[in-house]
């Protein structure tokens, strides 16, 4: 099994919708959590940390339960620009220990 | 504004040869990360580092080297590059496990 399970999408959403990304990981041990924005060949960029008290950025809003292992991307208002790949990160602690999923990629539409 | 760099951005090169790509960052981060990417393809740890004198191969094999001789520089050399190395290389750095930055990556085509 891996680590992080993301949906790879495609989501094709119309603008000013709002859409969510759901991510698992699968040891309960992972100690921080993030969502990393990638534009087409661009490097991954940190959108957001996500914490057990849910945390919002403008449009952007993170949650993560512990007890059911998976984290959410909650993105209001879709605007063009937010059309990019979307990777749930996940760390153990250790240099070796972070964790990517495949990313779920988001085209919002005209 | 960048505060880790890789060099260079875009290279084609003949198989045989050997290549070094060069990532430096200005942020004294101690731990720095390799990963590969193919186009629409999840990343795969190729190497990390804690710091200097410490080098680790990640979760994808690899036929490159690296060496961490310097904390702010972290180069990855392949020492006869085939067209199976063709890949994007983006190298990362972090402080603890928080705030990994990526550099903007280097796209490696071996014809």
């Amino acid at each position: 099994r891996k680590e992080v399970e993301q949906d790879p999408g495609p989501f094709n959403v119309p603008e000013g919708a709002t859409v969510a990304f759901n991510c698992t990981y699968s040891n309960s041990a992972s100690q921080s959590f993030f969502w990393y924005r990638q534009d087409c060949r661009k490097e991954p960029k940190l959108l957001m940390s996500v914490y057990s008290s849910g945390n919002e950025d403008g449009r952007f809003t993170a949650q993560l339960n512990r007890a059911s292992q998976y984290i959410s991307l909650l993105i209001r208002d879709s605007k063009l620009s937010d059309s990019a790949t979307y990777l749930c990160v996940v760390t153990r602690g250790g240099a070796n220990n972070l964790f990517f999923g495949t990313g779920t990629r988001l085209t919002v539409i005209p | 504004e960048a505060d880790i760099y890789q060099t260079p951005r875009y290279l084609v090169i003949g198989t045989g040869k050997k290549i070094t790509l060069e990532c430096s960052q200005t942020m004294g981060h101690d731990k720095m990360y390799w990963y590969q990417q193919d186009p629409g393809m999840e990343l795969h740890l190729i190497h990390y580092s804690y710091g200097v004198n410490s080098t680790e191969k990640g979760d994808l094999s690899s036929e490159s080297t690296v060496s961490r001789i310097r904390t702010e520089h972290f180069p990855l050399t392949l020492e006869s590059a085939r067209p199976s190395h063709t890949s994007q290389y983006l190298c990362a750095s972090s402080r603890q496990d928080y705030g990994y930055t990526f550099g903007s990556g280097t796209r490696l085509t071996v014809v």
